[in-house]
């Protein structure tokens, strides 16, 4: 069973903190890793992607990933009340079951003005 | 423009209607996709549609019934559902058909209530 793990939470970080997301995942030929939002009663919207070892930028995101450890994080700089979501990890399957994204439990982020 | 559209937004239904959701893109990618969502879970792949051809059906009960009509639409059919059915059915589209490098946008979902 090829899974994705993520500290369900929830976490609570002050306004103006590093709020730090985690997820491991067990496909050791995964490749493409990604990072949704998802507000209360919303769709999942896709925030960040990577796909090389490394720190990956976007504004106050920064995405990273570490292979040979199998873990990627998310880190929201600057933190704000409206990044209060539940934060999914999303690995691209490896193999003949590389159409389908396999998603940890999500991570509910909570940050208090 | 990353958009994927979803109708309708809500959708109740009794177990005895036929009732069909729509979604469609333009952003011109090949793949679609069919999730369910139950409440604090995350997204289920229910049907992967390549090229307009159905690739993939992860054992979804024949009570739903998935069509794509051409490279932009998507529809899903329902038909005898059970109030367990209730959940979030999002709709997603992806650039390429399958593999690597593939990021999958997802459209707003439909809220489907079986009463």
């Amino acid at each position: 069973q090829k899974e994705v793990e993520q500290n369900s939470g929830p976490l609570s970080v002050p306004e103006g903190a590093i709020a730090s997301l985690n997820c491991t995942y067990s496909d050791r030929g995964s490749q493409s890793f990604f990072w949704y939002r998802q507000y209360s009663g919303k769709s999942p919207e896709l925030i960040m992607f990577i796909y090389s070892n490394g720190d990956k930028e976007d504004g106050r995101f920064t995405a990273q990933l570490n292979k040979a450890s199998q873990y990627v994080s998310l880190l929201i700089r600057d933190s704000q009340p409206s990044d209060s979501a539940t934060y999914l990890c999303a690995v691209n399957l490896s193999g003949a079951g590389s159409y389908q994204l396999t998603f940890g439990k999500g991570t509910k982020l909570s940050v208090i003005p | 423009d990353t958009e994927v559209t979803q109708t309708p937004k809500h959708l109740v239904m009794g177990m005895t209607n036929k009732k069909s959701l729509k979604c469609e893109q333009h952003m011109g990618h090949r793949a679609m996709y069919w999730y369910k969502q139950k409440a604090k879970k995350p997204p289920e792949l229910m049907f992967v549609y390549s090229y307009e051809k159905l690739s993939i059906n992860e054992s979804v009960p024949s009570r739903f019934s998935p069509e794509c009509p051409n490279s932009s639409l998507l529809n899903l059919h329902l038909h005898a559902l059970q109030p367990e059915d209730s959940a979030l059915y999002l709709c997603a589209s992806s650039p390429r058909s399958g593999g690597d490098y593939n990021e999958q946008f997802f459209g707003p979902g439909t809220r489907l209530t079986v009463l």
